[in-house]
């Protein structure tokens, strides 16, 4: 069964502390992988889309890297306003339809 | 250029009334999906549409949910006799194909009373 994973549940991290996001996946041929961040009370707000093992995606202070079983939303210098729910999803090559999310990660930036 | 647009934005139901919700995908999207999350669940899936085309319900419950998307006008999400666990977000997503990244609206939150 398609799966995905996300760790840690919560994290709270300091102003200019630096760290990842891990999401694991379990899925028949992979399609894509994608990030979302998502806001109390709002709708998930695209990110990025990798492909492939070895692909690397950056936007501000966000990097997203991915591998054959994971991927990693690495946050570096974060600032308060980073502060959100980040959701990881998944899209099957045998069933473009649908993506799978995990339950995400809370966000927590203290200045 | 509008995003996804959804309405209502809350929406409070009786148990055993209908809900109806909308969802007008982006500008040039012609692929629409439906999801809901329960509180600290993650979003799953219900249903994807084209025009006037369901084309995969894996993810709606069998009985008293359906969905239509037609040749004109929003799509829409209609749960008929709302039960206690109807309650949850309802969020819609649009693409301009099955295979490209899907750009959420900003959800009705439906609370059965």
């Amino acid at each position: 069964e398609d799966q995905v994973t996300q760790s840690p549940e919560a994290l709270r991290l300091q102003e200019g502390e630096s760290s990842s996001l891990n999401c694991s996946y379990t899925v028949s041929g992979l399609r894509g992988l994608f990030w979302y961040r998502q806001d109390p009370g709002k709708g998930p707000e695209f990110l990025f889309t990798l492909y492939s093992a070895g692909e690397e995606k950056e936007k501000e202070r966000l990097k997203a890297t991915l591998t054959k079983k994971e991927s990693f939303l690495h946050i570096t210098a974060p600032k308060p306003e980073d502060s959100a729910t980040y959701l990881c999803a998944v899209q099957a090559a045998h069933n473009t339809d649908k993506l799978i999310f995990g339950t995400g990660t809370r966000l927590q930036v203290f200045p | 250029n509008a995003g996804v647009m959804q309405n209502p934005r809350h929406l409070v139901r009786r148990r055993g009334q209908e809900a109806r919700l909308r969802c007008s995908p982006m500008k040039g999207h012609s692929h629409v999906y439906w999801y809901r999350q329960l509180p600290e669940e993650g979003l799953k899936f219900m249903v994807y549409l084209q025009k006037e085309n369901i084309i995969d319900e894996s993810g709606m419950p069998k009985e008293r949910f359906s969905a239509e998307f037609p040749k004109e006008g929003p799509s829409i999400l209609r749960i008929q006799q709302v039960v206690r666990g109807d309650s949850a977000a309802y969020f819609c997503a649009s693409s301009q194909s099955g295979v490209h990244e899907q750009y959420f609206g900003p959800g009705t939150r439906l609370t059965v009373t």
